[in-house]
């Protein structure tokens, strides 16, 4: 089914550790962002990306890097997991020039750091 | 990207009329009014986009007065399926193409009682 495919759903880090959070669309959109929801706060913009090769930070992008050597790619990279990184992570991508239909999130990945 | 405001939480009954509004004082000329829902544990999923006057579709009506300056999302007949999380956000697509990312608010708790 065409989507927007996060993996894992579930993950627990211990402080300190790395781990990549894994994106992929089949829609070939251009368009690709990580964002993340804590508790009774909406939606945060961590990083984006308007095509293969090229990135740029939202407004929390400390401690996360991402790259994006691929249409169909973009995954989020925890360099080093500290507890304030606990959080549910989604992923979304869009088409470009049919910015009107709007934005296709993944179903989310669960972090907690301990 | 313009700010938005939208009431924190909201309450209706199985079978009524739902209107959320949205503020946006500081709409630019190209800016989009798009809307999208949320369920728990899911990643959101856009509604409708409009520009001005009215957009309407399967799942819901937008209504947007000529100064821009705010706009309302119509849920017609609610069910206890409604209950979701809505989030109006402005900006981001200008005549169907996108600028790369969203930022969205707080969003506006809706919970329809039966």
């Amino acid at each position: 089914n065409a989507g927007v495919t996060q993996t894992p759903k579930f993950q627990v880090l211990k402080t300190g550790q790395s781990m990549t959070l894994q994106c992929a669309q089949d829609m070939n959109h251009e368009y690709m962002s990580w964002y993340r929801q804590d508790p009774g706060m909406g939606l945060r913009l961590i990083h984006y990306s308007v095509g293969a090769g090229i990135t740029d930070q939202g407004e929390v992008p400390n401690g996360y890097n991402v790259s994006r050597s691929t249409t169909e790619d973009f995954p989020l990279r925890l360099l080093s997991a500290a507890p304030s990184q606990t959080s549910v992570y989604f992923c979304a991508s869009s088409y470009r020039d049919r910015g009107s239909l709007g934005y296709t999130f993944g179903s989310g990945t669960r972090l907690t750091v301990v | 990207l313009a700010k938005t405001t939208q009431p924190i939480s909201m309450d209706s009954y199985e079978g009524q009329e739902v209107n959320i509004t949205c503020s946006h004082n500081n709409i630019a000329t190209n800016d989009y009014i798009t809307w999208y829902q949320q369920f728990p544990s899911q990643g959101p999923r856009f509604i409708i986009q409009g520009y001005k006057t009215k957009v309407t579709n399967e799942v819901a009506s937008l209504f947007i007065p000529a100064d821009r300056k705010s706009s309302t999302l119509s849920l017609p007949r609610v069910s206890l399926s409604d209950t979701a999380v809505y989030y109006c956000l402005v900006g981001a697509f200008a005549g169907g193409t996108s600028y790369g990312k969203l930022t969205f608010g707080q969003g506006t708790i809706l919970t329809v009682h039966p």
